[in-house]
């Protein structure tokens, strides 16, 4: 099993529309979690961290389940401007990796 | 602030050749990374600083070399370029290795292509 995976997509909605990814990571030890964000040929950018409880920043929500070793990105009210590549990221602080793993992505398009 | 920096933006080589990517990052941080992302693999980290005068192998270091010069600088070496180094290149920094809530910043990248 890989470390983390993402659905690569691509996932083309319409603007206004909901959209939602998730990730499946492999280390049941990892402690942190993050979701960045990537545009095309730009370098990754942090979108948000995912707290165990859950969080909710503007029109985007991250959940955390950690008994499925599972999280989650919620885009509400989709814009053209959140077309990007969202990649889910596990840092195995507390292990014996402390480094970041980074999934592989997953491509949104959203259409006019 | 710049934030992370990295020279040159492309860069195209031969087989054989050498050559050295430079970062450097002004916001005092103490960790630094090198990344390297190539199509349907995702960031895959070379190696990593946790702090000035430590080096050490990430995922992919084979056929790479590193110096953290200071604080500021961290250099990635090529000392024989093969064709499966052509990659984009991100140089990276953090306050801390590790720890829940330490983002990683990143450069603009590296394009290098090897022939």
């Amino acid at each position: 099993r890989k470390e983390v995976e993402q659905d690569p997509g691509p996932f083309n909605v319409p603007e206004g529309a909901t959209v939602a990814f998730n990730c499946t990571y492999s280390n049941s030890a990892s402690q942190s979690f993050f979701w960045y964000r990537q545009d095309c040929r730009k370098e990754p950018k942090l979108l948000m961290s995912v707290y165990s409880s859950g969080n909710e920043d503007g029109r985007f929500t991250a959940q955390l389940n950690r008994a499925s070793q599972y999280i989650s990105l919620l885009i509400r009210d989709s814009k053209l401007s959140d077309s990007a590549t969202y990649l889910c990221v596990v840092n195995n602080y507390g292990g014996s990796q402390g480094n970041l793993i980074f999934g592989k992505g997953t491509k949104l398009s959203v259409k006019p | 602030n710049a934030g992370v920096t990295q020279t040159p933006k492309f860069q195209v080589l031969k087989t054989g050749q050498s050559m050295t990517l430079q970062c450097a990052q002004d916001m005092n941080h103490n960790s630094m990374y090198w990344y390297r992302q190539d199509p349907g693999m995702g960031l895959r980290l070379i190696y990593y600083s946790a702090s000035e005068g430590t080096t050490d192998k990430g995922e992919v270091p084979n056929g790479y070399n590193v110096s953290r010069l200071n604080k500021r600088e961290f250099s990635l070496r090529l000392e024989s370029a093969a064709p499966s180094q052509t990659s984009v290149y991100f140089c990276a920094s953090s306050e801390e290795r590790g720890g829940p809530y330490n983002e990683q910043f990143f450069g603009p990248g590296t394009r290098l292509t090897v022939l």
